[in-house]
């Protein structure tokens, strides 16, 4: 199907384990980003990607790691979880061309334990 | 990128235009003004942009003041499937900053 998919959608770890957090788009947009989003507040970026092998921080990047090979796939990593890191995490993407829209996938709920 | 003012919440009775509000009075001169909303656990879900002029599309419009510090989505016939967070963001990078929103409630 065509969009942008996010895997798994659930997922419960235990602290200091390392968890990968995948987003797969089958527009070939250029921009990938990923946000979290903690109970009752708007979403942090926590990194972004302008092509394959281009990444940046966002506003949060302290404990994740990003990378992107290929276009489509931008996965997330948390080297070492904590609880902090609980939360929800969108992926998303746009077109080239800073004022278009992105795109968001449906979320992964993360819980560490 | 500037930041931006929004009420907590707000509701609307179904079939009323809803009226959403935004102060933005720091925004410069090149930052668009973006609308997404969010259903329940959703992924945020773009509405409609602006620069100064108002916009319509086929979801909503979109009302800019003319000094730009502040703005109005307006969802002509609410229904209730519009209940959501609704974020205000203006920007020019690529960090889009989204702030707490405001809830709409659609009630029948």
């Amino acid at each position: 199907d065509a969009g942008i998919t996010q895997s798994p959608r659930y997922k419960i770890t235990e602290t200091g384990r390392q968890v990968t957090l995948m987003c797969h788009q089958t527009w070939s947009h250029s921009y990938m980003f990923w946000y979290r989003q903690d109970l009752g507040h708007g979403l942090r970026l926590i990194y972004y990607s302008a092509a394959a092998d281009i990444t940046d921080k966002g506003e949060v990047p302290d404990g994740y790691v990003v990378s992107r090979s290929k276009t489509e796939n931008f996965p997330l990593t948390l080297e070492s979880a904590t609880r902090s890191q609980t939360s929800v995490y969108f992926c998303a993407s746009r077109e080239r061309g800073v004022y278009n829209e992105q795109f968001f996938g449906p979320g992964t709920r993360l819980t560490v334990l | 990128d500037a930041k931006t003012t929004q009420p907590t919440s707000m509701d609307c009775a179904e079939g009323r235009a809803a009226n959403l509000p935004c102060n933005h009075s720091t925004i410069s001169g090149n930052e668009y003004v973006y609308w997404y909303r969010q259903i329940h656990s959703q992924g945020p879900q773009y509405i409609i942009h602006g620069l100064k002029n108002n916009e319509t599309n086929e979801m909503a419009s979109l009302i800019i003041t003319e000094d730009r510090k502040s703005s109005t989505l307006i969802l002509p016939h609410a229904t209730l499937r519009d209940t959501a967070v609704y974020y205000c963001i203006v920007r020019v990078s690529n960090d889009m900053r989204f702030g707490a929103g405001t809830r709409l409630t659609v009630k029948p």
